[in-house]
């Protein structure tokens, strides 16, 4: 299983952050995974973001630092899932990570370092 | 800041053991499974224990893991210099409903 991210390091405040995360190996609509997003940074260490998962329908699940800014989606047609978070900061610049959770975070992303400024 | 609490660092000798506290509460340690991982620099940490005390496949018996009430502990017998390395610890908060980490501890080899 591998996951592949992809998506812009640098993003302008008050913009939105958009990364997706192409699953190889595995599927999104798999009824035993699910998939995250998590940063990290100096500051806040590792910071899980929220998820998404397929239980005979979709769920997501999101931090409460967060979750009037953030959106998981699954893309089923490219096995494949996105993290979309607005209105940015720079205390959102951080390495950012896409996850599988098999009962652990036990695939890992390769990381986006992601900037935000101007 | 983080849920859960790490030592900042470890040292020992090579050859040596070394363990890592992690301390939480009753909503996460306390009823939760806890997973460790480890990270080098610039890569993505890397899953090491789940499940309180298994071992994914290819990890050497050298690393355990242990918990006991809202506690946890990882274990590294026989220290190696290619262990040097930043380990978390890892779970679930069932009363936050969110996953948790800790700061990370930073293990140094003498």
């Amino acid at each position: 299983v591998q996951l592949q991210q992809s998506g812009p390091g640098l993003v302008k405040p008050s913009q939105t952050l958009s990364l997706t995360c192409a699953i190889s190996g595995d599927s999104v609509s798999s009824d035993s995974a699910a998939w995250n997003w998590i940063r990290q940074s100096p500051s806040r260490g590792l910071e899980w973001l929220g998820r998404t998962y397929y239980r005979s329908q979709w769920y997501k699940d999101y931090a409460v630092s967060v979750k009037s800014r953030i959106s998981i989606n699954p893309d089923t047609s490219k096995n494949q899932f996105s993290l979309q978070l607005t209105s940015v900061t720079p205390e959102d610049t951080a390495m950012y990570y896409c996850a599988r959770d098999y009962e652990s975070f036990d695939i890992w992303g390769q990381g986006t370092k992601v900037t935000v400024s101007s | 800041q983080s849920v859960l609490t790490q030592p900042p660092s470890v040292s020992a000798a090579p050859g040596q053991k070394v363990t890592i506290s992690c301390s939480g509460t009753r909503t996460n340690i306390g009823t939760n499974f806890v997973s460790w991982y480890q990270q080098f620099p610039g890569t993505a940490p890397k899953l090491l224990i789940y499940d309180n005390n298994e071992r994914p496949s290819g990890i050497p018996d050298r690393f355990s893991g242990s918990k006991s009430g809202t506690s946890a502990t990882l274990g590294i017998t026989g220290l190696q210099t290619g262990d040097e390395a930043e380990y978390y610890c890892g779970t679930w908060d069932s009363s936050l409903d969110v996953g948790v980490f800790g700061g990370g501890t930073k293990v140094t080899v003498l």
